[in-house]
């Protein structure tokens, strides 16, 4: 009964291509978060969704692009893979997106970009 | 541009003494902070927060202590235990319209408690 869960856990794959990370939350929750683990350790947030509307929308390139089905769900494509994008992706989720509240994280996906 | 910074990598100490993490922030808007714990292959899980009218906030062996005046808070843990080891992220939430909840994250600073 994981409460956030991410697939895939890893992904290698070649410049270029397109891939998906998907991730789902059964907490009931609200509000959904992209974060990205890049190489010097930051987490840094890319997307935001509340109730499947985009709430926010970092400076991040087109290439990705947020999906959100319903609010139990939000993936995240990626076009035209770089080598930079190489990184953990996290996603997140919590009550709302009105206050600092918790936010319950998923196991992460380590995208390596050959 | 980084507004939260935990300027040690690494920390080590022995099993039940104390363990100190430190982090700085440069917006003296932020007006809640949080500490997460992170395990390897794991991913963070919320540990203790303040919100910016404190200056601590305690929960078992946790305290939080925020200075607002030198923008820097520190994690105490005491008795540190060898399932403290993990690697802790400061964050910090700035309230507003357009925040929606947005954390911002320190780069982690990692613990070991040595038995």
């Amino acid at each position: 009964d994981t409460a956030v869960s991410q697939t895939p856990k890893y992904l290698v794959t070649q410049m270029g291509n397109d891939k998906s990370i998907k991730c789902e939350q059964n907490l009931g929750h609200d509000t959904m978060y992209w974060y990205k683990q890049d190489s010097k350790k930051f987490l840094k947030i890319m997307f935001s969704y509340n109730n499947k509307e985009l709430i926010i929308n970092e400076t991040v390139p087109n290439r990705f692009s947020p999906k959100s089905p319903d609010k139990a769900h939000l993936n995240l494509h990626i076009n035209s893979l770089e080598l930079g994008d190489s990184a953990v992706y996290f996603c997140a989720s919590s009550p709302s997106a009105g206050g600092p509240y918790e936010q319950y994280f998923g196991p992460g996906t380590r995208l390596t970009v050959t | 541009d980084q507004q939260v910074k935990q300027n040690s990598p690494s920390l080590s100490v022995q099993e039940g003494r104390i363990s100190i993490l430190n982090c700085d922030y440069t917006n003296s808007m932020f007006d809640y902070f949080l500490w997460y714990k992170k395990y390897p292959a794991e991913g963070p899980t919320f540990l203790i927060s303040i919100s910016s009218i404190k200056d601590k906030n305690e929960d078992g062996r946790f305290t939080v202590f925020l200075n607002k005046s030198a923008k820097h808070l520190s994690l105490h843990i005491v008795p540190s235990q060898p399932g403290d080891s993990a690697v802790y992220f400061c964050a910090a939430y700035l309230a507003g319209g357009t925040s929606y909840g947005k954390l911002t994250f320190g780069q982690g600073t990692i613990l070991t408690v040595h038995p």
